[in-house]
């Protein structure tokens, strides 16, 4: 898998949109890039993953850029509830018998 | 909903203990692993198994074994437990390349 960089930690306001960046510079053309959050105390939960289009689901968005070399999250309207640390994490599809492997992400904590 | 459920949210044993930590997922899904997750260090990989019986050794697996008897069932079993072990223990399981997490199970050795 594909090594990635997240910066340690940022802050946001409640209310404004979140958006969390995320280099791949050695992403290979069949790796996808997942992300997933934890809030503290919890196991880590599935957000979002894509391959080069952007993705959008009830949780987040997902923006690619064109090169495929870095993406960023975006929490539309941050809560104090997505307090949590997000990880990126690229790998190829079907690899569910290949663990994952977790960085140290980055801490977001949404401030009041 | 996938679900991975795991039996005890908050275990104390004693040093010495043989200690069992079960995981259960219901969605048939042939891959399941065991983590722990320690402050500063992030979440290790103990063991994982991609099908009944079959399992493999991941970063940390001294002190642990695990069991799968029974698709939706991984056990880790900690055969003496020491107070290095005190740790948030995660079960996940994965179809592809999506997982989906337990709770956790919070360990304490005393």
């Amino acid at each position: 898998d594909a090594k990635t960089t997240q910066p340690p930690s940022m802050d946001c306001a409640e209310g404004r949109a979140a958006n969390l960046p995320c280099n791949h510079s050695t992403i290979s053309g069949n790796e996808y890039v997942y992300w997933y959050r934890q809030i503290h105390s919890q196991g880590p939960q599935y957000i979002i993953h894509g391959l080069k289009n952007n993705e959008t689901n009830e949780m987040a968005s997902l923006i690619i850029t064109e090169d495929r070399k870095s993406s960023t999250l975006i929490l539309p309207h941050a809560t104090l509830r997505d307090t949590a640390v997000y990880y990126c994490i690229v790998r190829f599809r079907n690899s569910g018998n290949t663990p994952l492997v977790f960085g140290k992400g980055t801490r977001l904590s949404v401030i009041a | 909903d996938v679900k991975v459920t795991q039996s005890s949210r908050y275990l104390v044993k004693r040093t010495g203990e043989k200690v069992f930590l079960e995981c259960v997922q219901d969605m048939d899904h042939e891959n399941m692993f065991w983590y722990r997750q320690d402050p500063g260090l992030g979440l290790r990989l103990i063991y994982f198994s991609y099908d009944v019986k079959m399992k493999e050794k991941g970063d940390i697996p001294e002190g642990y074994s695990v069991s799968r008897e029974k698709k939706e069932r991984f056990s880790l079993i900690l055969e003496s437990a020491s107070t290095n072990q005190t740790s948030m223990y995660l079960c996940a399981s994965s179809l592809d390349g999506g997982y989906t997490f337990g709770s956790g199970t919070r360990l304490t050795v005393v």
